[in-house]
């Protein structure tokens, strides 16, 4: 069993929808989930950090990590054409430890 | 701050010959990953460097080797190329303080003919 899985999509959805991006994992050591947004190309840049469980929102964009389900979420609202990239999940138990990524998520959003 | 810089970006090698990227990490951060992406796999883990010392190691055959330097910066060999490590090699600089984490270069695109 992988650590870390995530639906690898892909996900098509119009302008202005509200989208929603999951990662399960295995591991209940993971305390550090990172959600990373990469474009055609390019190098993944970091979106949004969580440490333990709860909710963080950064404009558009929420993370919501559920340990006791070991399921964390990424929900983007008012999509735009801009955040058509693939997302990966990331996570890591502490200081030190290896980080684990999940396979991304092909996001298109449609105009 | 500068970001993660790496270099070349891309590389175009024959079998059986070797290869070295190099990685610059954010000022002031001490740990460096390599991983390796391909579109089938996603992204894999190489190896993590802190302070010269490697301090994790992914599941990748003994031709994929690292080192880093006092100064931080990385560098990452694999020797004796083979057609399937045609890949986007991405390094990762790790800080940050209490919410540590990676930055990502835009990577070296590594194509293996």
């Amino acid at each position: 069993q992988k650590e870390v899985e995530q639906d690898p999509g892909p996900l098509s959805v119009p302008e202005g929808a509200i989208v929603s991006l999951n990662c399960t994992y295995s591991n209940s050591a993971f305390q550090y989930f990172m959600w990373y947004r990469q474009y055609s190309r390019k190098g993944p840049e970091l979106l949004m950090y969580t440490y333990s469980s709860g909710n963080k929102e950064d404009g558009r964009f929420t993370a919501q990590v559920d340990k006791s389900s070991k399921y964390i979420s990424l929900f983007i609202r008012d999509s735009q054409p801009s955040d058509s990239a693939t997302y990966l999940c990331a996570m890591r138990a502490g200081t030190g430890n290896q980080f684990y990524f999940g396979t991304g998520t092909s996001l298109t959003v449609i105009p | 701050k500068a970001g993660v810089t790496q270099t070349p970006r891309y590389l175009i090698k024959t079998r059986g010959q070797q290869v070295t990227l190099s990685c610059s990490p954010i000022s002031g951060h001490r740990s460096v990953s390599w991983y390796q992406q391909t579109p089938g796999q996603g992204l894999q883990f190489l190896f993590e460097y802190f302070s010269e010392t490697q301090r994790n190691k992914g599941n990748f055959p003994g031709r994929f080797s690292g080192r880093q330097f006092s100064n931080s910066r990385s560098e990452m060999n694999v020797s004796t190329l083979e057609l399937g490590d045609s890949a986007l090699y991405l390094c990762a600089s790790i800080g940050g303080g209490f919410q540590e984490t990676q930055y990502f270069g835009p990577g070296t695109r590594l194509l293996v003919l």
